[in-house]
């Protein structure tokens, strides 16, 4: 079966602008969460989302937010860009409920430059 | 304060070499994840645990949920080994907390 698609594989963008970033998770996984990768703060959690609703929250400014649609896939959006969100944005999805299995697939990420 | 503490932050070993990586966590969690990176970013999960021990082929991951303490071996190492591997608490708050990574290489 297919595997969690990410969409951008990179990106450069201009400080102040804004990004979204998509990801299509593994058919039949309702939940996606995201995280940040930097070389400076490792990886860090961003948000997951489940059947369309935010579950969890890690610690980021208002500037980054997410979505979910009624298909699963999920967006994130980081506006106003400052050169500090230059990163690798993973998503990965799983369907919670499953017992000990459930397991997570990660993306294969969006690498965004800020420039 | 690290809510998840990794050590080796990097290793190198020979081929055919039994390696140990291990982790630390402050929070209470449902479930401990091992995650390994290659180079170019692509993560897979080796395994999520909550109790005891898993294996999968040359990879063993234990959990100590009483000491808090996981660990990762890999029997027999080689050189396609090689990546960084990261520990993750999934606290039950369902949040991620993870570790700083470990960085293997494995000489042939």
């Amino acid at each position: 079966k297919a595997g969690v698609t990410q969409t951008p594989r990179y990106l450069i963008k201009t400080r102040g602008q804004q990004v979204t970033l998509s990801c299509s998770p593994i058919s039949g996984h309702r939940s996606v969460s995201w995280y940040q990768q930097t070389p400076g703060q490792g990886l860090q959690f961003l948000f997951e989302y489940f059947s369309e609703t935010q579950r969890n929250k890690g610690n980021f400014p208002g500037r980054f937010s997410g979505r979910q649609f009624s298909n699963s896939r999920s967006e994130m959006n980081v506006s106003t860009l400052e050169l500090g969100d230059s990163a690798l944005y993973l998503c990965a999805s799983t369907n919670p409920g499953q017992g000990e299995g459930y397991g997570y697939t990660f993306g294969s990420g969006t690498r965004l430059t800020v420039v | 304060k690290n809510e998840v503490e990794q050590s080796p932050q990097n290793l190198t070993a020979q081929e055919g070499e039994f390696i140990t990586i291990n982790c630390s966590y402050s929070v209470g969690i449902s479930a401990l994840h091992w995650l390994q990176q290659h180079p170019g970013g692509g993560i897979v999960s080796l395994f999520m645990l909550s109790s005891g021990k898993k294996k999968h082929g040359r990879l063993i991951a234990t959990i100590n949920i009483q000491e808090k303490h996981s660990s990762l071996h890999i029997t027999a190492s080689h050189p396609r080994d090689s990546a960084v591997y990261i520990c993750a608490a999934h606290n039950t708050g369902n949040q991620f907390y993870f570790g700083t990574g470990t960085s293997l290489t494995v000489i042939p």
